[in-house]
């Protein structure tokens, strides 16, 4: 299994740009980087997904360099509600024998979003 | 349209006691999911459901959690001789294929589980 580390925590302000690191030096050839949000009381929510350079939509942006050992969460101009914390993954995509790759959330990056 | 539901979202119970859970994925999904989360942690993985079978089951704990999906739609997680341990929040997901595989996940709010 691809083994993520992302720091434990993180500080912002509202309206600041926020980038959140995940490290994964074994990322396999068929693996996606994906990340998902979740907030107390809640299960986690898909946020973005990608394999390689940059992928971005209404919500985040995901830069993915050359050799892909690590991915770049970047959330812009981050309010209050953004407080959360975040998980990366990776894995394969493709069901059956490889949907085990796709399950390990580890600890996250709890994200404050400080007034 | 509806998302993942589970029920019930509260479940307290004592230990040595059986209980189940509900999952109720979107309509149409084939691909399930149950995780366990810990306070302070991410979730767990414990099965995944492709269709009515289970295809990876590695993440359950010992043979005292079992899970069915006999219709291919509603799962339930099963929990014998519950111990304080098994105390968490016990989430669901479900999946379809898109173009890129199973993507993304759409988890339930889970049930969360007290064993007293």
């Amino acid at each position: 299994l691809a083994k993520t580390t992302q720091p434990i925590s993180m500080d912002s302000y509202e309206g600041q740009e926020v980038n959140i690191t995940c490290s994964h030096n074994n990322i396999a050839t068929n693996d996606y980087i994906t990340w998902y949000q979740q907030f107390p009381s809640q299960g986690p929510r898909f946020i973005i997904q990608g394999y390689k350079t940059k992928v971005t939509n209404e919500v985040a942006s995901l830069f993915i360099p050359a050799d892909r050992k690590s991915s770049t969460l970047s959330l812009p101009r981050v309010s209050l509600s953004d407080t959360a914390v975040y998980y990366c993954l990776v894995g394969d995509t493709s069901p059956p024998n490889n949907a085990g790759n796709m399950l390990t959330f580890g600890g996250g990056t709890r994200l404050m979003v400080k007034p | 349209g509806a998302g993942v539901s589970q029920t019930p979202s509260n479940k307290v119970t004592e230990k040595g006691k059986y209980v189940e859970l509900r999952c109720d994925p979107i309509s149409g999904h084939t691909a399930l999911y149950w995780y366990r989360q810990s306070l302070g942690q991410g979730p767990e993985f414990l099965i995944y459901f492709q269709g009515t079978g289970a295809a990876d089951d590695s993440g359950l704990p010992n043979d005292r959690f079992f899970a069915v999906r006999p219709e291919g739609s509603v799962s339930t997680l099963k929990i014998q001789r519950t111990e304080r341990g098994d105390s968490a929040v016990y989430l669901c997901a479900s999946s379809s294929p898109g173009v890129q595989g199973y993507n993304e996940q759409f988890f339930g709010p889970g049930t969360r589980l007290t064993v007293l």
